[in-house]
């Protein structure tokens, strides 16, 4: 069974600092995806970042990037130079199998207060 | 890219009404499709997913049911619904490298 752990419900940063949002997942998959979700208070869930299991680059998308550690089981999300409009709730996801895979399992998610 | 279009946006229903969800998604074919939901403050709970006309996985045994008569369209339903069925439910579809995209949401209040 695969898990995804976020254990910080809540943080804080102050506008233009960089923060990290913390994801460790679980799986016994070789092959594997994960990606980070940004959902504003609008609800609607806006899709971030991707990182496969053999990509040996972290991925980057502009001022996020995801720090990829296969051996940890870790996959956080920093985001540099905070702006109040990234004051939302972060998801960490993840889901087995390269191609044949449907099922994205989602984490409990990370609250993110901007402080102007 | 494709499009995901859900409504209505916000729902309030009486105890043992029905429901009918509608999603329906441009700008693809043969998308994967998903229906989750979320209870206030917490993740994504997967409820239903499709990969063709007619085929439906449910998740979790419940109240709700599932449907898709064509290729973009995918329908949550329910013949009674109960206080617990009330949240956030979202469509979702997959594209390259099985990103999930999704639809606005419905608030959906059981009363």
């Amino acid at each position: 069974a695969q898990k995804i752990t976020q254990t910080q419900p809540g943080m804080f940063v102050q506008e233009k600092e960089a923060v990290t949002l913390d994801c460790t997942y679980d799986t016994s998959d070789q092959s594997y995806g994960l990606f980070w979700y940004k959902q504003p208070s609008s609800g609607e869930m806006i899709f971030l970042i991707y990182q496969g299991s053999y990509d040996e680059q972290n991925a980057t998308e502009g001022r996020y990037s995801l720090n990829f550690q296969k051996a940890r089981k870790s996959a956080n999300l920093v985001i540099s130079a905070s702006q109040l409009g990234d004051s939302a709730m972060y998801f960490c996801a993840m889901r087995e199998g390269n191609t044949g895979g449907f099922k994205t399992i989602f984490g409990a998610g990370t609250r993110l207060f901007v402080k102007a | 890219s494709q499009t995901i279009h859900q409504w209505p946006a916000t729902l309030v229903q009486p105890v043992g009404s029905p429901l009918s969800l509608e999603c329906t998604v441009e700008g693809t074919s043969n998308p994967n499709l998903y229906w989750y939901r979320q209870a206030a403050g917490r993740g994504l709970q997967l409820l239903f997913y499709s990969v063709g006309i007619g085929q439906i996985s449910s998740e979790v045994p419940q109240n709700l049911s599932a449907s898709r008569p064509q290729d973009r369209q995918f329908i949550l339903s329910s013949k009674k619904l109960l206080l617990s069925d009330s949240g956030f439910y979202l469509c979702a579809c997959s594209g390259a490298k099985n990103i999930q995209y999704f639809g606005a949401g419905t608030r959906l209040s059981v009363l």
